[in-house]
Formats: C-alpha cells, sequence, structure tokens
C-alpha cells in the first residue's frame, strides 16, 4: 500500500517555464489537495478536488492550475514558473471532508 | 478568519522527559483536531484525531487533549525518546457550506530530543 506518491521529488526551473506534478493515492479516496509549506508561513492550500473531475480554488491559487481526471491522481500545473513558487509542494488526500489527511512526501522546487 | 497558534516554535528536551506541546485556535466552531509529525525532507503523518464532542484521544505514548470552549488543544507525550524529534503541528478542521471544510493549520513546534 503506497499511500500518497508524488513525483518529482526535486526540479529546479528556470522563470518563465512550465512543469506537471503528478500526485497519485491508492486508498481510493475521494478529496484531495495541493498544499505549498514555506518558512515562517506554514501549509497554504493551493487547490483541492472533493472527487473525480472536480477541482476549486484555495488560498493560494495564482498561478497554479489542476486537474482531477481521474479519482487517484490529481495534477498540478505551473503554466509559467515564477520565483515566489520557489517552494516545498505537499499533495494530500482524505476519504471523507475533515477526516484524516494522508501526505506525500513532498516536491521540492527551486525557479530561478 | 480562524488562526492556529503553536507555542514554543521550538523546544529541547533530555531524552526520558514527559513533554506538552501546546496548540490554540481562535475559533471554537470546529469539528475535529488533528496531531500531526513532520521528519526532515518528508510529509506529515497523522498521529491522532481528535473530534470536537471528544476531551482526548490516546496513541502509545502520545496523548492529546481538546478543551473547544477555550480554544485549546494539547499533545503530551510519554517518556520522550531521540526518535520523536520532529516537527508537530496541529490542524483544526470545520465545516463549510461553500467549500465543504476547511483546515487550518498551526506553524508547528520543533522538537529535539536529545539522547
Amino acid at each position: 500500500n503506497a499511500g500518497v506518491t508524488q513525483t518529482p521529488k526535486f526540479r529546479v526551473l528556470k522563470t518563465g517555464q512550465s512543469m506537471t506534478l503528478l500526485c497519485a493515492q491508492d486508498m481510493n479516496h475521494e478529496y484531495m489537495y495541493w498544499y505549498r509549506q514555506d518558512p515562517g508561513m506554514g501549509l497554504r492550500l493551493i487547490h483541492y478536488s472533493v472527487g473525480e473531475g472536480t477541482t476549486a480554488k484555495g488560498e493560494v491559487p495564482d498561478g497554479y492550475n489542476v486537474s482531477r481526471l481521474k479519482k487517484q491522481n490529481f495534477l498540478l500545473g505551473l503554466e509559467s514558473a515564477a520565483p515566489s513558487q520557489t517552494s516545498v509542494y505537499f499533495c494530500a488526500s482524505s476519504y471523507r471532508r475533515c477526516s484524516p489527511l494522508h501526505f506525500g512526501n513532498g516536491t521540492r522546487l527551486t525557479v530561478t | 478568519k480562524q488562526e492556529v497558534t503553536q507555542i514554543p516554535a521550538a523546544l529541547s528536551v533530555p531524552e526520558g522527559e514527559n513533554l506538552v506541546l501546546n496548540c490554540s485556535f481562535t475559533d471554537s466552531a470546529i469539528y475535529n483536531l488533528q496531531w500531526f509529525r513532520q521528519d526532515p525532507g518528508k510529509g506529515l503523518t497523522s498521529l491522532l484525531l481528535i473530534q470536537s464532542s471528544q476531551r482526548e484521544q490516546t496513541s502509545g505514548r502520545l496523548n492529546a487533549s481538546l478543551d473547544k470552549s477555550s480554544g485549546r488543544s494539547t499533545l503530551y507525550i510519554a517518556a520522550s525518546q531521540p526518535g520523536d524529534s520532529a516537527t508537530y503541528l496541529c490542524a483544526v478542521c470545520a465545516l463549510e457550506e461553500t467549500s465543504g471544510s476547511r483546515l487550518t493549520f498551526g506553524e508547528g513546534t520543533q522538537l529535539t530530543v536529545n539522547p
């Protein structure tokens, strides 16, 4: 049982480049989330999904897009990376709202 | 807007000591509260979840309490070990009409247990 798997683990981008972060969960969870974690700012919700085919904006959605075409996968896209998007990105999933969250091990992204 | 505060930001204790980590929140209209552990370079691992109707939850050497009316939770770690060294975060979850739920995290307490 792998839980929540994120790829890649590390990535360096130049300003203006694009990339997609992949998240996969094998627990049949309905809810999936993308967070970013920055020193002094804690965890902030970027986008989330309450089921296959649904997405919604979180606290800091600007500059990011998401898709949930399959229940087990949640993709986070950066269309034109900016240095302010340098962060550690975490994907998480839960069975339903307010149930225990399961996190991936994160993607460390640096934008130069 | 819900705010979650964890004090102290860092704590260093000798091995074997019992310790308490604190979490406070400003809005008592919560559904539940979770405690997480984060090891360096890793994601968060859920330790305990306390429903708003509960007073405490226990798992092994960990005991979490909740006083919803005063907006406080504590995580008690008994007989601390070097392997307990990590950052501990609390998060409160509230139900919302538009989004379904909102989870608000504290910034965590970085615990170091010295051998």
